[in-house]
């Protein structure tokens, strides 16, 4: 079952642009992972926020978390053509089995 | 280049039939996950080995099995293939136990039954 779900589904902006995506999920966490997946290739880390966390920064990425709502937003800011790729949250539950729960990811497709 | 190998990067095979794939992880990884990911399910846990021994199970169907060697490398194996059983299927690693910790993703296994 999907721990996290993302929203939107998918998203077409231009160069240039911030692309925002979101992601919800519904158990208590101890920390939470956004990863992209370029097109049938294996998914790559981009930044692991910690529960205790409420902002982390790692270049043009910002990673916000919400867990009294139990959400988290990834911000790329000026982005590229090369941040096309698909977007997935990854959630590392408290309780219970130690392995990541990944959400239904976003489509970010930026147009040139 | 996350450091993380996977052999076939392709495999089509027909419905019954079973097939091993093969996992490298990172120099000095001791765990190994498995995932699969398909168009309904989404990427889906399915099997966590950490130095040898099973650690994590996730959504596995019986059908599935997987083995970590003493040289770490892990395979998984599937039998009696059905079509559904078609997807792409990576593996990841980590040093530790701790499965929540940042994984590293091979390039995937696209595997299809006809």
């Amino acid at each position: 079952s999907q721990q996290g779900e993302e929203d939107p589904q998918a998203l077409s902006i231009q160069e240039g642009e911030n692309a925002t995506m979101n992601c919800s999920y519904k158990t208590s966490i101890n920390n939470l992972q956004w990863y992209r997946q370029n097109s049938g290739r294996g998914l790559v880390h981009l930044i692991l926020i910690r529960s205790n966390e409420r902002e982390k920064h790692s270049g043009r990425l910002r990673v916000t978390l919400d867990t009294s709502k139990k959400s988290s937003s990834l911000l790329i800011t000026a982005s590229r053509a090369a941040d096309t790729a698909s977007y997935f949250c990854a959630t590392d539950a408290l309780a219970g089995r130690r392995a990541l729960t990944f959400g239904s990811g976003t489509r970010l497709q930026v147009q040139p | 280049d996350s450091g993380v190998t996977q052999t076939p990067k392709h495999l089509i095979t027909a419905t019954g039939q079973r097939v091993t794939l093969r996992c490298s992880p990172r120099s000095g990884d001791l765990s190994v996950y498995w995932y699969q990911q398909s168009l309904d399910q989404g990427l889906q846990f399915l099997i966590q080995y950490y130095n040898g021994e099973e650690r994590a199970k996730g959504n596995i169907l019986e059908r599935f099995s997987a083995q970590q060697f003493p040289d770490l490398h892990s395979e998984l194996n599937l039998s009696s293939l059905e079509l559904g059983d078609s997807a792409l299927y990576f593996c990841a690693s980590n040093k530790g136990l701790a499965g929540g910790d940042t994984q590293y993703f091979g390039p995937g296994t696209r595997l299809t039954v006809l």
